[in-house]
């Protein structure tokens, strides 16, 4: 039962340093997206997919790019690490575009602290 | 926009006490309605859901209504567990232009003392 799989799960970078975090899916799911959680301030959202190459910018997206070169993989990239990226992150997933009342499966999460 | 507003916490409550967490919504049309519990040190996962209005999603004694009349899906269950400390989100999801995203709230941390 893997579901949503995300590495590296902690990770400490240097200011200015780029780093890839990974995301894999084996349900097939339609829909991707990354999500980052800070204190007080619930979920927001970064970047979406709605298929392979297809990507959107969410509610945060300043700092980070993403590429879904196949269903599978949505990787995030942290383009020069600042330390107000300093958050844990999760990816997600849901199937089928187009029906609101699916349910969206989350990664376990990757803890980054940039330095 | 869409959002989602659920009661600030942390909610602290005894072994067996009754449970109610607010969660109100701003959406056009019709979303759907979740809850979702995130455990220490993992990720998010769905409790319930409700995808129109009068809909009842429950789960491990936990229960939601969807009112539409009130923009609001408050989380009840009638005796809390210490296992069921946790944090809280309400979401939403809406499809729009063909495709759709999901409102999370800020979350509400409960604690269940023994």
């Amino acid at each position: 039962n893997a579901g949503v799989t995300q590495t590296p799960k902690f990770q400490v970078l240097k200011t200015g340093q780029s780093m890839t975090l990974q995301c894999a899916q084996d349900m097939n799911h339609e829909y991707m997206s990354w999500y980052r959680q800070d204190p007080g301030m619930g979920l927001r959202l970064i970047h979406y997919s709605v298929g392979a190459g297809i990507t959107d910018q969410g509610e945060v997206p300043n700092g980070y790019n993403v590429s879904r070169s196949t269903t599978e993989d949505f990787p995030l990239r942290l383009l020069s690490a600042a330390p107000s990226q300093t958050s844990v992150y999760f990816c997600a997933s849901a199937p089928t575009v187009g029906t609101s009342g699916n349910t969206i499966y989350f990664g376990e999460g990757s803890w980054l602290t940039v330095v | 926009g869409d959002s989602v507003t659920q009661m600030e916490g942390p909610v602290t409550l005894s072994e067996e006490a009754f449970l109610t967490i607010n969660c109100t919504y701003t959406a056009t049309g019709y979303p759907s309605l979740f809850w979702y519990v995130q455990y220490p040190g993992e990720g998010l996962q769905l409790l319930l859901k409700a995808t129109k209005a009068d809909d009842k999603g429950s789960n491990k004694g936990f229960e939601a209504t969807y009112r539409k009349e009130t923009t609001s899906f408050h989380l009840e269950k009638g005796s809390v567990q210490v296992s069921d400390s946790a944090v809280y989100f309400c979401a939403l999801s809406r499809t729009t232009s063909g495709t759709y995203k999901y409102i999370f709230g800020t979350g509400t941390r409960l604690k269940v003392l023994a």
